[in-house]
């Protein structure tokens, strides 16, 4: 069946640092990989997607591709802020597009 | 813009007690979701439904059972709440044939 592994977090960073959070999956076919994020007190928000291997999806600075050969739809951003504090989750999508399996999350803390 | 709503936002109830979760969407979505996210943020889905008549469960078994009358209506129901079923609770929604789901901002249960 298919899965999603992300980092354990918190990861902690300081405003400006450059953010790094690694997912890796296991999927039959050829998923589409999401990260959404959460905010506190939200429901979860579309970050970014890519639908096909080397496609990089792109969106408020952060960025990811998608690497067939390694299986790993990696999040970065060159400089975080404090205001990207929140819970980001990695995922992928059956080939029937009905369901999304969900990594377990990765909470990001950004201090000034 | 997304437009998918829940009610209540936090309910807190006691043991034994009926409680109707529920979710609407005005963007005439065909597919709808419900999640429950332990406090570890972790995702399972419970339930899910294709269209109006359609419900399946999710790969989490859950004691809550759901309906789908209305395209945009998907109430969530516990016929009697115990405390092992404190937890939040995401609706989303999505179209067939696209993979983005768009999620509501949660209802947070508290089971005394």
């Amino acid at each position: 069946g298919n899965s999603v592994t992300q980092m354990e977090g918190p990861v902690t960073l300081s405003e400006e640092a450059f953010l790094t959070i690694n997912c890796t999956y296991t999927a039959t076919g050829y998923p589409s990989l999401f990260w959404y994020v959460q905010y506190p007190g939200e429901g979860l928000q579309l970050l970014l997607k890519a639908t096909k291997a080397d496609d990089k999806g792109s969106n408020k600075g952060f960025e990811a591709t998608y690497r067939k050969e390694t299986t790993s739809f990696h999040l970065e951003k060159g400089s975080v802020q404090v205001s990207d504090s929140a819970v980001y989750f990695c995922a992928l999508s059956d080939q029937g597009y009905s369901t999304l399996t969900f990594g377990k999350g990765t909470m990001l803390l950004v201090s000034p | 813009e997304a437009d998918i709503y829940q009610t209540p936002r936090y309910l807190v109830i006691g043991t034994g007690k009926k409680i109707t979760l529920e979710c609407s969407q005005t963007m005439g979505h065909d597919k709808m979701y419900w999640y429950q996210q332990d406090p570890g943020m972790e995702l399972h889905l419970i339930h899910y439904s294709y269209g109006v008549n359609s419900t399946e469960k999710g790969d989490l078994s859950s004691e809550s059972t759901v309906s789908r009358i209305r395209t945009e209506h998907f109430p969530l129901t516990l016929e009697s709440a115990r405390p092992s079923h404190t937890s939040q609770y995401l609706c989303a929604s999505t179209s067939s044939g696209t993979e983005t789901q768009y999620f509501g901002p949660g209802t947070r249960l508290l089971v005394l």
